[in-house]
């Protein structure tokens, strides 16, 4: 089955500057890597999402990249913001179950 | 909001008991997914109904079972309860049945077993 690692587990920065979150993942053959955010008592939400074919997707301050040979994909914040401060959990999916294995989860706070 | 609901919000229950927890998809949204979360073990996917049949399972225990209703709304029953079992319990829906699918996410229902 799918195992995925996701370092590090907190994460402290300076408003403006960038945060990196960086996922492993173990099926080989795992073709979807999404991203959710968690605000404190919050349900996860989508903010990002990157399929095996390509290697890097941007969405105004937030970026995906995979490296399917080493079998890692990261999360990239610029400017980060105060709200950015949250749980960001990283998932990726066992082939053929329909299954998605996430992350233990990276707490960001980010210092205003 | 995302428009997926779940009922109670909170329940606190016994050792022993059996509780039932409620989740109503977004309108259209066909597939409705479990998740527990709890400190130690993170996000956990359980199980995932499409259109009232059982789609895929992961690690839901024997004493937690699911369903889906014609109305397409999903019942979550966690019999037997044990300390352990005191978690965040959410639902999301989507419209199909693949996992690559966004997925909505209800506000989730917090369970503690005493």
């Amino acid at each position: 089955g799918e195992n995925v690692e996701q370092h590090p587990s907190t994460l402290s920065v300076q408003e403006g500057d960038s945060a990196v979150i960086k996922c492993t993942y173990s099926d080989s053959a795992s073709n979807y890597f999404p991203w959710y955010k968690q605000e404190l008592g919050k349900r996860p939400q989508l903010i990002i999402d990157i399929r095996s074919n390509v290697g890097e997707k941007k969405d105004q301050r937030i970026a995906v990249t995979l490296n399917k040979t080493a079998k890692h994909f990261s999360l990239h914040i610029t400017e980060t913001q105060p709200e950015d401060s949250a749980v960001y959990f990283c998932a990726a999916i066992e082939t053929g179950a329909n299954n998605l294995f996430f992350g233990t989860g990276t707490r960001l706070t980010v210092i205003p | 909001d995302s428009g997926v609901t779940q009922t109670p919000k909170h329940l606190i229950t016994a050792t022993g008991q059996r509780v039932t927890l409620r989740c109503s998809p977004r309108s259209g949204d066909l597939s409705v997914y479990w998740y527990q979360q709890s400190l130690d073990q993170g996000l956990q996917f359980l199980i995932q109904y499409y259109n009232g049949e059982e789609r895929a399972k992961g690690n839901i225990l024997e004493r937690f079972s699911a369903q889906q209703f014609p109305d397409l709304h999903s019942e979550l029953n966690l019999s037997s309860l044990e300390l352990g079992d005191s978690a965040l319990y959410f639902c999301a829906s989507s419209v199909g049945t693949s996992v690559k699918e966004t997925q909505y996410f209800g506000p989730g229902t917090r369970l503690l077993v005493l």
